[in-house]
């Protein structure tokens, strides 16, 4: 069972905005910075979001993330082919004293 | 170029022991604040322990605690993970990941695990 919550999968068309959703608590969410990473079949999770709405350089600014209280979400506009993926958020837990991470949300672009 | 390579992966009886490593390289190492994380192939990203830079602050997963060992070796840019009693759970990808963007003693509004290694598979099986 994973610290934090995510819906297992989510779609869109080409050009379509997707949201994706991470609740938490007052442990994790609640209280610290959300961040969000992008996982390509067979390959390493890359950082696409920190500080619940900050991009790495090189991110496209079609990724944006926010934050309220103990719920976070991830929006892609623009939807591409290329962003099928899967997406996980994470942050760190108080009460574990740990890294938390959603179970992930596998993306299909239809 | 910054990389992260692991390596130290392999197949273990349950009850043994293997030992994993994270060669740091293009990344002032001693900076950063290094992870591993797990992943089962085909599910979810678990988090398994964090070493700060100087390695006076360690944390384990609860699913971990007492059989792992994180440490590191700043003069020669390399992490560890001691594996010891696996289990058969503890079959999955091993990934270590640093997070630069630390300062001080906390990691809070870090910038998040930003460089990755390509993963090692560790298999216990009978």
């Amino acid at each position: 069972q994973s610290v934090l919550t995510q819906p297992p999968s989510a779609s869109g068309t080409p050009g379509q905005r997707v949201t994706i959703s991470c609740s938490g608590s007052s442990s994790n969410i609640g209280k610290t910075y959300l961040y969000w990473y992008q996982q390509f079949p067979g390959t390493a999770p890359k950082l696409l979001i920190f500080r619940n709405n900050q991009r790495p350089s090189g991110v496209p600014d079609r990724f944006s993330g926010s934050k309220s209280g103990t719920s976070a979400s991830l929006a892609i506009s623009g939807l591409r082919s290329e962003d099928e993926a899967a997406y996980y958020c994470a942050a760190w837990d108080d009460n574990l004293d740990g890294l938390g991470f959603g179970g992930g949300t596998k993306l299909t672009v239809l | 170029e910054v990389q992260l390579v692991e390596s130290g992966g392999g197949l273990v009886h349950p009850g043994g022991s293997l030992s994993l490593s994270c060669a740091a390289s293009g990344i002032t190492f001693s900076n950063y604040w290094m992870h591993w994380v797990r992943q089962i192939p085909g599910e979810g990203l678990e988090w398994v322990s964090r070493i700060n830079s100087d390695g006076s602050k360690i944390n384990y997963a609860d699913s971990v605690k007492g059989r792992f060992t994180i440490s590191r070796d700043n003069a020669n840019n390399l992490l560890h993970l001691q594996m010891n009693s696996l289990r058969v759970e503890d079959t999955a990808v091993y990934y270590c990941a640093g997070d630069g963007g630390c300062s001080g003693s906390s990691c809070y509004g870090s910038s998040g695990l930003d460089v990755w290694g390509q993963g090692t598979t560790v298999t216990v099986a009978s």
